[in-house]
């Protein structure tokens, strides 16, 4: 199976810093990458769906100035938590995926804590 | 986001027994499900998937039961086993400005000895 690589795995910041969250596809292109966001002992919660070199897609209700993506190259996108506050607490977890559709495969996901 | 985000229900099986966990889905134009495992602290993991034009798909333990006319999906473990114990989750591709996958409410397996 194809390897998705996420970092940091865990983070912890002030509030009112940014952290960046990096995903990475380790032997694949990946065209299209997802982020999601999940809360304890809840689902996956689709973030934005990221496209090397184009603006990413937000879901409703997730923030773009709030959570800044950038898909640089087809085997990084990035995930920046801007002025981060305790309520952005979460586990953060990336996918990417070969095509336009079919298996997603997933980041290790990192959990970040806004003290 | 979309989501079911619904705390998890629980399913607790002794070891060598079937388990079957459950998921409704939301949109009837999905056409690829997948189902994927989670343990504690880690991204999840895929198990199986199904078409629409399935009803049925047999992998190594695990079978994936699809019913287009409710809505409905289903997972089956062959002769549980502890390292079966994670959270379960059903999720759909559904298109919208390109295929996305939206994941359905989970279910927490525990699997005694």
């Amino acid at each position: 199976g194809a390897v998705v690589s996420q970092h940091p795995s865990r983070v912890i910041c002030k509030s009112g810093t940014s952290v960046k969250i990096e995903c990475r596809s380790l032997d694949f292109q990946a065209t299209t990458m997802f982020w999601y966001r999940q809360f304890p002992k809840q689902s996956l919660m689709l973030m934005a769906t990221s496209n090397e070199g184009s603006k990413a897609t937000y879901e409703q209700g997730v923030e773009k100035d709030k959570f800044l993506i950038n898909h640089a190259s087809l085997t990084l996108s990035t995930l920046t938590v801007t002025s981060a506050h305790p309520e952005d607490s979460s586990f953060y977890i990336c996918s990417a995926r070969r095509g336009t559709a079919g298996e997603l495969f997933f980041g290790e996901g990192s959990r970040l804590t806004v003290l | 986001g979309e989501s079911v985000g619904l705390h998890l229900p629980t399913l607790s099986v002794q070891e060598g027994d079937n388990s079957i966990i459950n998921c409704a889905y939301s949109n009837s134009a999905s056409d690829y499900f997948i189902w994927y495992k989670q343990e504690s602290g880690k991204g999840p993991q895929f198990i199986i998937d199904i078409r629409s034009n399935m009803d049925k798909r047999q992998g190594q333990r695990v079978t994936v039961l699809l019913n287009k006319t409710v809505k409905h999906l289903s997972l089956q473990i062959a002769a549980t086993q502890p390292g079966d114990s994670a959270v379960y989750f059903c999720a759909e591709d559904t298109l919208g400005g390109g295929f996305k996958t939206i994941f359905g409410a989970g279910t927490r397996l525990f699997v005694k000895a």
